[in-house]
């Protein structure tokens, strides 16, 4: 049963906790993404990764790291630093990024809804 | 600033109505894709529409992309209380290798 899954599926933190969210995908994809969403708003990117061993940040890095040590695996550590860091945070894979010119459809897990208490 | 903005923010329909979304960008792109969230869940893709498309179709969807124009619709016929969910365009943009969404549109069918 190929897919991406999350997890937890919601998530407790104090303040100045750092928390990591889970994301695998045994698709064999290549590419994978955070996003962050906040209520009534679009997907803002967090960071990527177009390759093992290697990642970019996206619009909103600050707060947030990353590891991708295994091709199947893209965790999320949310940093003490995230100032407010409430909000669901989704992950994504796609299968390769051609060329670094176009983008191919991304697959979406079912989310992590993080709230600070 | 964020590539793609979604027209309406909220459209409420009878079943069996169309429904149609529409949405701009800004600049060139290479493809244009169009996902469904339903509430508290993830993305799901419905279709995507190169810069050298104009129309494609899947099922009850049709997608129309008007380069000139920088702009795409999604048309949704013969509505189900199903379809009800947020709808996002994400563009991919030339030199790039990541997708924008836009804000979405949040479609409401009723029975």
């Amino acid at each position: 049963d190929g897919g991406i899954t999350q997890s937890p599926k919601y998530l407790f933190r104090k303040e100045g906790q750092n928390v990591t969210l889970s994301c695998e995908q045994n698709l064999n994809h290549d590419a994978m993404y955070w996003y962050r969403q906040d209520p009534g708003q679009g997907l803002r990117l967090i960071y990527y990764s177009q390759i093992v061993n290697d990642f970019q940040k996206g619009d909103i890095a600050e707060g947030y790291s990353v590891s991708r040590e295994k091709k199947e695996s893209f965790p999320l550590t949310v940093t003490s630093a995230q100032k407010n860091p409430t909000a669901f945070y989704l992950c994504a894979s796609s299968p390769q990024i051609a060329g670094g010119t176009s983008t191919d459809t991304q697959y979406f897990g079912p989310g992590t809804r993080l709230t600070v208490l | 600033s964020q590539q793609g903005e979604e027209d309406p923010q909220a459209l409420s329909i009878q079943e069996g109505e169309n429904a149609t979304m529409n949405c701009s960008y800004k600049t060139s792109i290479n493809n244009l894709q169009w996902y469904r969230q339903n509430s508290g869940r993830g993305l799901v893709h419905l279709i995507l529409i190169r810069s050298n498309e104009r129309e494609k179709h899947s099922g009850r969807l049709r997608v129309t992309l008007d380069t000139s124009k920088k702009s795409s619709s999604l048309l949704i016929t013969a509505s189900r209380a199903a379809d009800t969910a947020s709808y996002f365009c994400a563009t991919g943009l030339s030199g790039y290798s990541t997708l924008t969404f836009g804000k979405g549109t949040m479609l409401l069918v009723s029975p």
